[in-house]
């Protein structure tokens, strides 16, 4: 089972709200990662947890806060973003981050910034 | 910085035709190289990885791919296409510049396959 799953799949909030999207795997991974893909663009990766630590912040503006409560879930935390945070939000795990690991993606969610 | 370049944006086969979908590389020191596909409105879908051994990788659906180390290509390929692999296609490298480690994606191609 290579199985990554994202909530909400859809998601609409205002500039002054606050939301959090989630992510769980179930594969016993270690490494786990966001991505922002807008349409027809590749993904851009975000941050990286390895052993539920962060490993790597792609210079991610701080109104985007990760979070690894466990080695099963990963949340990222959304506040004050601006219209352009709108894309597909994109969650991924792999068996750890060494170089040869598959990583696999999850669903998405698809956020709307008014 | 590692990198890969999709040079179709679009590619256009007819079902039963045989399929290529094409992947440049450049890289300092091994590549270790992946294809992903992203239907509409879903998340990516691991296809295959070069990693070492073999040039000629199998994965899923019917799709391998072909390591050239000479022309630094790595195309995906598939014998006869179906209507049902028209999705988006990313070549993608593992990219350790700076200490990290992470994917790095082409711009992607969309492929149609028509009847």
């Amino acid at each position: 089972d290579t199985e990554v799953t994202q909530t909400p799949k859809h998601l609409v909030m205002g500039m002054t709200n606050k939301k959090s999207l989630k992510c769980e795997q179930h594969m016993g991974h270690r490494a786990m990662y966001w991505y922002k893909q807008k349409a027809k663009k590749p993904p851009e990766l975000m941050f990286v947890y390895s052993y539920e630590k962060l490993s790597i912040n792609e210079s991610v503006p701080s109104r985007f806060s990760p979070e690894c409560p466990n080695s099963s879930l990963l949340n990222l935390h959304l506040h004050a973003l601006q219209p352009e945070d709108s894309a597909l939000y994109l969650c991924a795990s792999s068996q750890d981050k060494a170089s040869v690991e598959t990583q696999y993606f999850g669903p998405g969610t698809r956020l709307l910034v008014l | 910085a590692q990198s890969v370049a999709q040079p179709e944006d679009q590619v256009n086969v007819a079902e039963g035709n045989p399929l290529t979908v094409k992947c440049t590389y450049s890289v300092s020191g091994n590549p270790y190289l992946f294809w992903y596909v992203q239907y509409p409105n879903r998340g990516l879908q691991f296809l295959l990885k070069y990693i070492t051994g073999d040039n000629l990788v199998k994965g899923s659906y019917g799709f391998e791919a072909e390591f050239n180390k000479s022309q630094t290509s790595f195309h995906l390929k598939k014998p006869s296409a179906l209507v049902s692999d028209s999705a988006l296609y990313f070549c993608a490298v593992r990219d350790f510049t700076g200490g990290g480690n992470k994917l790095t994606f082409g711009t992607g191609t969309q492929l149609k396959v028509e009847l």
